[in-house]
């Protein structure tokens, strides 16, 4: 079974601040996906990382994935408080049947 | 707006009683997965389907869950008896194959909130 870990677990930070996560796993993966979550709905996909040292920015929020495909961070610059959540990273294995595995999440407030 | 549309949202059933969950993946998409999230564990792949055939059932509890899609605008996600242990929320998620790659998105329902007592 391949395992993601998240962290930290919670995080509460004041508006305008940075933060950075982390998605780490012993495994390699062929992609890695970062979704967030909002209370009450479905985990919404962010962004998809293929190769190794790949960095992808999607406006304030920059991914990483690491040079070996095991591991990946989040860093959000001026972090607002609609950017409360919950924010799920997910690895995809190689095989035929791409099977996507999560990790528990990290749970973000961004006060106002 | 193409989405997935699952239902119950909300079901509280008495401990002993059967659930079943239905999902109507998005038009067009062929592969169908059911995840349980629980703040203990996660988010936990149940089941899948590709082209309506289960690809991996291996982290669904065989004793009592059972999945199936009897066609293709229709899974569902049967529990019986359901336990106080199987509350959690239940989410279904439709996509097309090749699931990670970049071009490919899988796109979560709202979730089925079970409530067993």
């Amino acid at each position: 079974t391949q395992l993601l870990e998240q962290s930290p677990q919670f995080l509460s930070i004041q508006e305008g601040e940075n933060l950075t996560v982390y998605c780490n796993s012993s495994s390699v993966f062929s992609s890695l996906q970062w979704y967030r979550q909002e209370p009450g709905e479905g985990p919404v996909l962010l962004v998809t990382v293929v190769t190794g040292g790949e960095v992808k920015k999607l406006k304030r929020l920059t991914f990483q994935f690491g040079d070996a495909r095991k591991d990946s961070s989040l860093h959000i610059t001026a972090a607002q408080p609609g950017d409360t959540g919950l924010y799920l990273c997910a690895g995809v294995d190689g095989g035929a049947n791409s099977k996507l595995t999560f990790g528990k999440g990290i749970t973000l407030s961004v006060r106002p | 707006d193409a989405r997935v549309t699952q239902t119950p949202r909300h079901k509280v059933t008495e401990m002993g009683q059967e659930v079943t969950m239905r999902c109507q993946p998005i038009l067009g998409h062929n592969t169908v997965f059911w995840y349980r999230q629980t703040m203990m564990q996660g988010l936990e792949l149940l089941a899948y389907f590709r082209n309506r055939a289960p690809l991996d059932d291996s982290g669904m509890p065989k004793d009592r869950f059972s999945a199936e899609m009897p066609d293709a605008t229709l899974a569902t996600l049967k529990i019986q008896p359901s336990e106080p242990r199987d509350s959690a929320v239940y989410f279904c998620a439709s996509g097309l194959s090749q699931t990670g790659h970049p071009g490919n998105t899988i796109y979560f329902g709202e979730g089925s909130w079970l409530t067993v007592v």
